[in-house]
């Protein structure tokens, strides 16, 4: 298996853009989680989908923020509009139950100017 | 509120010698912990995890232990070496509970050859 895949890797952007990141888990795992690591904040859970279905959204900053799971095999993570201080890296990971490891994406870098 | 603590932002240890990276939480609720790391521009990895039924797991070089009357644990490694140089990042879960990892801002060790 490919391991979680995301896209873009990096992107650079202007405040006011829409922002779509990507995701594709791993075949067969139930839960995907999307995560934003910051210096001052760490890597904190944003959100995250069991069998397609969001369960907890309690991170999610703002209502500029939103997440999808239409299928198994893809997620995005939208930001409209973007904000300076949205800049940081989204991992997004998924596992085959809460309790097992969670394998991450390489995450997408973006920086709102 | 950080739930969960890692105080030390960098250690630096001697190749061949042992590192110690601990972690502090505060939720008693907490019982089931994991240690990730992380190299640059690559997302965590998972390296170990207890269960808090247990106060000591080992795999290899990596040995977690914990003390739940102190609500500590500590990661191992033994002996270091210079591909250990990764951040590693403390995280803790409430089985039964809302499924969510907390994760702490994470220790960059450094080992010098």
């Amino acid at each position: 298996d490919a391991g979680v895949i995301q896209s873009p890797r990096h992107e650079v952007t202007e405040m006011g853009q829409e922002v779509t990141l990507r995701c594709k888990p791993i075949s067969g795992h139930d839960y995907l989680f999307w995560y934003r690591q910051t210096m001052m904040r760490g890597l904190e859970l944003l959100i995250y989908f069991n069998n397609n279905v969001p369960i907890d959204d309690s991170g999610m900053p703002e209502d500029r923020f939103s997440a999808k799971m239409p299928n198994a095999s893809f997620s995005t993570l939208k930001i409209q509009p973007s904000e300076p201080r949205d800049s940081a890296v989204y991992f997004c990971a998924s596992s085959r139950d809460v309790y097992n490891e969670q394998f991450f994406g390489p995450g997408t870098r973006l920086t709102v100017l | 509120d950080q739930q969960v603590k890692q105080n030390s932002p960098s250690l630096s240890v001697q190749e061949g010698r042992i590192s110690i990276l601990n972690c502090d939480y505060t939720n008693s609720m907490f019982d089931y912990f994991l240690w990730y790391k992380k190299y640059p521009a690559e997302g965590p990895t998972f390296l170990i995890s207890i269960s808090s039924i247990k106060d000591k797991n080992e795999d290899g070089r990596f040995t977690v232990f914990l003390n739940k009357s102190a609500k500590h644990l500590s990661l191992h490694i033994v002996p270091s070496q210079p591909g250990d140089s990764a951040v590693y990042f403390c995280a803790a879960l409430k089985k039964g509970g809302s499924e969510k990892l907390v994760f702490g801002k994470g220790t960059k060790l450094t080992v010098n050859p």
